[in-house]
Formats: structure tokens, sequence, C-alpha cells
């Protein structure tokens, strides 16, 4: 397997605009997290998905931020309208099942928004 | 809540040498994982050891291995032997359930020729 596959790797934007991250996990994996990495906060829980069914997004900091997971082999992460301060690395990660003891990292998408 | 804390924002060793990394942590779970990950310039996050709290033994891997200490709550992380490609940020984290981390803040880690 490729491992956890997120693109783009790199996204600019305005202000404003709509920004769409993408995800896919690992074949098999029953849990997706998405993840972000800002300097001031470090890595953050936003989201997760058991078997494609959102379990908790206490952690989405704002209505602005969408996920959805329509497959076992695809999720996005969406922005709506976007501000600066969305700026951040966003990493998705996936999990085999409840026991897993390991989860498997995407290398993260770099949005940077002017 | 569960929350995560190293003290050392950066931290420097020599080639060949020895160093410790720190960190704690604060939850009321008696069963969990406590995770060590590695961050290079790629970004890639990398697992680099990890232990269950249920074991007294501390978790080794190759030249990485961790001081455990549970009453504590505490979680350090040593590097013998230092080599360059050691260089990266350093993550402690924690894990009550599959996936769901809790991260500290990181150490940034050079390792000096």
């Amino acid at each position: 397997d490729a491992g956890v596959i997120q693109s783009p790797r790199h996204e600019v934007t305005e202000m404003g605009q709509e920004v769409t991250l993408r995800c896919k996990p690992i074949s098999g994996h029953d849990y997706l997290f998405w993840y972000r990495q800002t300097m001031m906060r470090g890595l953050e829980l936003l989201i997760y998905f058991n078997n494609n069914v959102p379990i908790d997004d206490s952690g989405m900091p704002e209505d602005r931020f969408s996920a959805k997971m329509p497959n076992a082999s695809f999720s996005t992460l969406k922005i709506q309208p976007s501000e600066p301060r969305d700026s951040a690395v966003y990493f998705c990660a996936s999990s085999e099942h409840t026991g897993s003891t390991e989860a498997f990292f995407g290398q993260g998408t770099r949005l940077t928004v002017v | 809540a569960q929350t995560v804390t190293q003290s050392q924002p950066e931290m420097s060793v020599q080639e060949a040498e020895t160093v410790t990394l720190s960190c704690t942590y604060d939850t009321s779970e008696s069963n969990y994982y406590l995770f060590w990950y590695k961050q290079p310039p790629s970004r890639q996050m990398i697992l680099v050891i990890r232990q269950e709290a249920y074991k007294q033994q501390n978790a080794t891997e190759n030249r990485f291995s961790v001081n455990f200490q549970k009453a504590a709550k505490s979680f350090s992380l040593k590097i013998s032997d230092s080599q360059l490609g050691d260089t990266a940020m350093y993550f402690c984290a924690f894990m009550k359930h599959a996936g769901q981390f809790y991260f500290g803040t990181g150490t940034s880690l050079t390792v000096i020729p």
C-alpha cells in the first residue's frame, strides 16, 4: 500500500475562496482523522470518522470547516470561506480498527491563505 | 481532558552523544498509549517508539528508548549515539482510542556534526 495519500501538497489561495483538501486512507483502515498543525497550537485533532461516519467533530474550529467521507477510500476537508488564520499544515491519518495502537499519517497539505 | 507538555522547545546534541527529551502528561485514564513521533523537514510524521501504559517495561527501538514513569506521568525519550539524520521535531503524544492523539508542542532537536 502506498500509505495515506493527501493532495495537494501545497495550496495557496486568496482569502474568501473555498479550499478543498483531499485524503485517501490506507485500504482496509476503518478510521480516518484530520489534524491541523500550527506554530501556535501545535497538532490538533479536528474530526475523525469510523467506517465513513463522522464520530467526533468537536475539534472543528468554525462552521466554515466541513469534512466528508463519501466512501471508505476518500475524504475531504473543506474551508469556505477561507481566512488567513486558516494557514497551517493539515494532516490526514488512518488507523486500522478500534484496537489499533498506531495511526499512519499522510505527508500533509500546507495551506496558505493570503 | 488529556494534556501533554514538552518543556524543551529546542535542544542540541553532538553527533554520537546521548540526548534525552522530556514529556509529561495529565490524564485520569488508567489504560492508554504513549508515543514519540519524529517530524523531519519533509513534514512526514514518523513513529519513533510506542509504550503501552499497562506495561512496566520501558520500550526500546534500537538507539531509541523511553523512561516511562506512570505514577509521575512522565515519558522521556533517550536517543543514544545521535546521528545527523535524527535532526527533526519530536512530538510526544497520548492516545486513549485508536488514532485520537493529544500531542505536545514539540522539541526541535539539532544534531551537531
